[in-house]
This record gives C-alpha cells, structure tokens and sequence, in this order.
C-alpha cells in the first residue's frame, strides 16, 4: 500500500529565516515524489519531483527536497523565507502500474510567513 | 499549449440539476487525471483515462458521475442531479507517457457550487 504523511498541519517561520517542510511516505514500489504549492483559491503549481536520478532536487523559487530511502522521507527546506511563499504545501507520491495508476497527496502543511 | 485548461472556473448549480465540467490536457499528454478537493486537504482520487480509454476508476460514484475523454475533444466530468455534497473543486491533471519521470501538469480547477 501508498501513503503520505505530512507531519506538520500549520508551520510558521519569520521572514528571512529557514523553511522545512516534512513529509515520510510509504511505497510498495519505487516511488515518484513530488512536492506542490497551492495559493488561496489557486490551482496547484508544481514545486519538484523526485523520480529516481539525483536525491537532492532543486525546484522553483528557491525550494529543494532530498529524498532519503533509509528515512522514507522527502523533506522540502527553502534557506530563506519569503512572504509569497505563504501558502498549503502538498507532498505527493506517484504510484503507477499496469492495472491502475493514482496519485496520493499528504493532507498539507500551510506555511505562515511572519515579517 | 503547455497548460492543463479547464473550464469553467466557476459553476453554480441548483440541487438536481446536471453540471458538466471540461478539461484540455496538454498536447502530446496521453494520461488524464481528475480529482475532487473537498476539504482544503483532502483531494478526492475520481478517475483516469490513458487517451480516450478509462485506465482507473476506482473512485468514481458510478451512479451519477460520468467521464469521457474523446479524441480532438476536451475531457469531461459530467454529474447528473447534483447534491450540495458535490460542492468542491475538481482539478484535472494531465501526464505524459512514461509519467513517473515526469510529473502531473494540474490545471487550476473549477470551482462547483451547489446551492
């Protein structure tokens, strides 16, 4: 079975200061992961992904995410943050195979920005 | 184009009356997924389609939801004698062949409202 698991509800961070975002996820198979924002009434803009070339991802605006097998994890840190970066962040896992194919999103992380 | 475009934005229905969603994937995407967001966490997995074949849909509500995806035609989701339990936003995300290297495209959702 495919899970993802947000391990923080509400994360907030002043401006200027780190951003970590976690996410550990569960997957029978080699798993595809991505990580997408979403803006207040906005659709979902993709972040990054991990699909099994490099563990350490860079993605738009300044984000990264490091797969770690050992860990099950894939965890999205930003060095600083910025006021726009308010938003509902969504970790998801790809699960593809020749029956059936789904896309599993976490319950996001809604990041707070404090000037 | 290089977006997923769907339409309308925004839909009001009145409780029992049909409403009919539609989606554009990007050109040269052969996978189509849609997904219903309910709660501001929670996406809802509904169905997918690889062309104009359903591949996936476990998650349908088989009595009053229907999809297609035709060729030269946008894809659709149609629901016939809507409830106020439907209201949501329902993304459609399109892929391309070999999908887990390279990610869903999600378009930025309509909005249904039924009153």
């Amino acid at each position: 079975a495919q899970s993802v698991t947000q391990l923080d509800s509400h994360v907030s961070v002043s401006e200027g200061t780190p951003v970590l975002l976690r996410c550990n996820y569960s997957s029978s198979y080699s798993p595809s992961l991505f990580w997408y924002v979403q803006h207040p009434n906005k659709g979902l803009q993709l972040l990054l992904k991990y699909t099994s070339a490099a563990t350490l991802v860079k993605g738009i605006n300044g984000f990264e995410a490091e797969f770690k097998k050992s860990e099950t994890s894939f965890h999205l840190t930003k060095p600083s943050a910025h006021m726009s970066d308010a938003a509902e962040y969504f970790c998801v896992v790809s699960v593809f195979y020749s029956s059936a194919s789904k896309i599993i999103f976490g319950s996001g992380t809604r990041l707070s920005i404090r000037p | 184009g290089e977006e997923v475009a769907q339409t309308p934005k925004h839909l009001v229905r009145g409780e029992g009356q049909k409403a009919k969603l539609y989606c554009a994937p990007i050109k040269g995407h052969s996978y189509v997924f849609w997904y219903q967001q309910v709660l501001k966490n929670e996406f809802k997995f509904l169905i997918s389609f690889q062309n104009e074949n359903v591949f996936d849909e476990t998650g349908m509500p088989k009595e009053r939801f229907s999809a297609k995806c035709l060729p030269n035609s946008p894809c659709s989701l149609e629901i016939q004698a809507t409830k106020l339990e439907d209201s949501a936003v329902y993304f459609c995300a399109s892929s391309q062949p070999g999908q887990v290297n390279y990610g869903y495209t999600f378009g930025s959702g309509t909005r249904l409202t039924v009153v």
